[in-house]
């Protein structure tokens, strides 16, 4: 069946980097891009970025700019999301999604949004 | 960036009972917006998209309707296993965005 499944929970320093893997299976890894949204305890849901398997191009949220980097490995279809000088208010589930490339025909296009989820990291940040 | 507004914040509710959740959008999206439900320490699970279509799987008591800013979920007559948080989420443009969420809770 189609999942993704992530790697574990990880505890980090204030100021290291934390890389959350992200491992697709059931599916064409590249028909579909990977999203990372997360969770901070208690708060709603928060974009951070996409990455397009395929090509390795990337998009992220202008608040994660700099700290942030996506990337894939097509040949084990595994996405990563590395996030870099971690702070406290870092502390969060991680999820990773895939979303449907859409197409456009006939002047319609199709667009898609999360239908697959992974069952999260948790990564806590604490000195 | 677009920001998304849920009302209520929590819902408190009977088995059997219709509920509604209102979903405000900062700026037209269209219909691009969904529909997720939220259980303690799981992922969200996609119930809605395009703002009507009910995703396969999903029981046919959760409808979606609205366009433009104004989104409404109905669960037409509430299970127990429907006792769980509600998020919108518009996907017109990036960064996309979620409401604060409905706590729908047993009364």
């Amino acid at each position: 069946q189609v999942q993704l499944v992530q790697s574990g929970a990880e505890m980090r320093k204030p100021g290291a980097s934390v890389k959350v893997s992200c491992k697709a299976s059931g599916y064409t890894f590249t028909a579909y891009y990977i999203h990372w949204v997360r969770q901070a305890p208690g708060q709603r849901l928060e974009w951070m970025g996409l990455i397009n398997p395929t090509s390795g191009g990337t998009d992220y949220a202008q608040r994660f700019q700099g700290r942030v980097t996506m990337t894939r490995d097509t040949s084990i279809s595994t996405a990563y999301m590395e996030l870099n000088r971690l702070r406290s208010d870092d502390t969060a589930m991680y999820y990773c999604a895939r979303v449907n490339k859409g197409y456009c025909s006939g002047g319609t296009c199709y667009v898609y949004t999360m239908d697959v989820w992974g069952q999260g990291t948790t990564v806590t940040v604490s000195s | 960036d677009i920001q998304m507004t849920q009302s209520p914040s929590t819902l408190s509710a009977s088995v059997r009972d219709r509920v509604t959740i209102t979903c405000r959008a900062s700026q037209s999206i269209s219909t691009w917006l969904a529909w997720y439900q939220q259980k303690p320490g799981k992922a969200p699970n996609l119930l809605i998209y395009k703002a009507s279509s009910l995703q396969n799987g999903v029981p046919s008591r959760f409808s979606g309707s609205g366009s433009g800013t104004e989104f409404t979920l109905t669960i037409s007559s509430l299970q127990p296993d429907d006792f769980a948080i509600y998020y919108c989420q518009q996907y017109n443009s990036y960064p996309w965005t979620f409401g604060q969420g409905t706590k729908v809770e047993i009364k």
